[in-house]
């Protein structure tokens, strides 16, 4: 059982290049969530997609687009890289039943993004 | 505006002493409350969360917060800290289905 899978680990860009970030998760989840981490900012929501078919601009959603290309899959995308959008960046997904379990969020394991 | 507010950004303890990191929340409604923990290097782990009924709940490594709603704090507690509890934490608040907005962390250091 893989969980949450994003796709590069590391990455260094040009300013004005562009990207996707790749997130898939095998959980049958409803819900996932891009989340971008800088130090002393904590995680701070970028978008999220509550159920397939939908989506949500988060905090900081400025700089970047997202599909929801189907249940498993929440692709994140930056159109033009600045220096600024240098940070970690985290895939979450969580189920949405309402238990316990259901509303823990399951993280990837982060892209490490250099935008020079 | 959803908020979550934790106040202190880095606190030292010493082994074996009490622990309480604060938490204050901005939301609607009443929201679920979650605390995370992030080792370094590591991902986040889930401590605990609070949905609805008691108000003081029990997480796993011996935490435990407690949820004031008068305070809009849900703040977490730990008896007696252990060197392997240095790390970030987090607090989370977020509904049903929808967002979940994070703090910006509260780095923990532990004193021999």
């Amino acid at each position: 059982n893989a969980g949450v899978t994003q796709t590069p680990k590391f990455q260094v860009l040009k300013t004005g290049q562009s990207m996707t970030l790749q997130c898939a998760q095998d959980m049958n989840h409803n819900s996932m969530y891009w989340y971008r981490q800088d130090p002393g900012m904590g995680l701070r929501l970028i978008y999220y997609s509550a159920s397939e078919g939908t989506t949500d601009k988060g905090e900081v959603p400025n700089g970047y687009n997202v599909s929801r290309l189907n249940k498993r899959e929440f692709s994140l995308r930056l159109e033009s890289a600045a220096p600024s959008q240098t940070s970690v960046y985290f895939c979450a997904s969580r189920s949405n039943q309402e238990t316990v379990e259901g509303e823990k969020l399951f993280f990837g394991s982060g892209t490490q993004l250099s935008v020079l | 505006a959803q908020s979550v507010t934790q106040p202190d950004i880095h606190i030292t303890v010493s082994e074996g002493a009490s622990l309480e990191l604060r938490c204050n929340y901005s939301y609607g409604a009443t929201p679920y409350l979650f605390w995370y923990v992030q080792s370094p290097g590591q991902g986040l782990q889930l401590l605990l969360k609070y949905f609805s009924g008691d108000t003081l709940v029990q997480g796993i490594k011996g935490f435990e917060a407690e949820f004031k709603r008068s305070q809009s704090s849900f703040n977490l507690r730990k008896p007696s800290v252990h060197w392997s509890d240095a790390a970030e934490y987090f607090c989370a608040v977020g509904v049903w289905a929808s967002k979940i907005i994070f703090g910006s962390g509260t780095r923990l250091s532990i004193r021999p």
